[in-house]
């Protein structure tokens, strides 16, 4: 089983529909974190939490929400997706407490807004 | 800003060729550096990491060369097999902040 999971795989949606990613992990990690990622543009970092109670923006926070609803669950939320939100998304974790990342990624959900 | 084409950095390779994959970054004060391989349809996936106070770490047929006088990171592969071919990227941080990715060279590698 993996250790972060992502659904849905892939998602079609309608501009200005509200849709949530979700993410659970089984690692055991305080951190978790929410990627954006684009053909030649690498990975983005729309939001990140160091725990439960913590939430902070990451680059690209713009038309996007999140909930940790559990350490082991992290929500990704478009509340009303635009055309140029279809891309790629990761969930990853961390495990390092004040100290450097080391990143662990889930398989991703690919997002196409029409 | 740099504007960003739709097209990555590819090298191509002969099966059992080294490989050498480079990345440039700009922070002077970054001190933790990580490559990470992504397969098609999976998430990166953890290679080999190095912290500023090294210029060399070797892992399994990886290699990762810092120079922080010009700021250059390169991983180096050894005997590059099929199951390399992949999106590379390289990562940074400075001072246990969040990682800023780079934008990712595809490795092909030839029979």
């Amino acid at each position: 089983d993996a250790d972060v999971t992502q659904t849905p795989r892939n998602r079609i949606t309608k501009t200005g529909k509200r849709i949530m990613l979700e993410c659970s992990q089984t690692k055991g990690h305080d951190r978790m974190y929410w990627y954006r990622q684009d053909p030649g543009l690498g990975l983005r970092l729309i939001y990140y939490s160091f725990d439960v109670k913590d939430i902070n923006k990451g680059e690209i926070s713009d038309g996007y929400s999140v909930s940790r609803q559990a350490q082991a669950k992290f929500s990704l939320s478009l509340e009303s997706a635009i055309p140029n939100q279809t891309a790629l998304y990761f969930c990853a974790t961390s495990g390092n407490r004040g100290g450097y990342e080391k990143l662990f990624f889930g398989s991703g959900t690919q997002l196409s807004v029409l | 800003g740099e504007s960003v084409g739709l097209h990555l950095p590819t090298l191509s390779v002969q099966e059992g060729d080294n490989s050498i994959i480079n990345c440039a970054y700009s922070n002077s004060a970054s001190d933790y550096f990580i490559w990470y391989k992504q397969e098609s349809g999976k998430g990166p996936q953890f290679i080999i990491d190095i912290r500023s106070n090294m210029d060399k770490r070797q892992g399994q047929r990886v290699t990762v060369l810092l120079n922080k006088t010009v700021k250059h990171l390169s991983l180096q592969i050894a005997a590059t097999q099929p199951g390399d071919s992949a999106v590379y990227f390289c990562a940074e941080t400075a001072g246990y902040s969040t990682l800023t990715f780079g934008k990712g060279t595809m490795l092909l590698v030839s029979p």
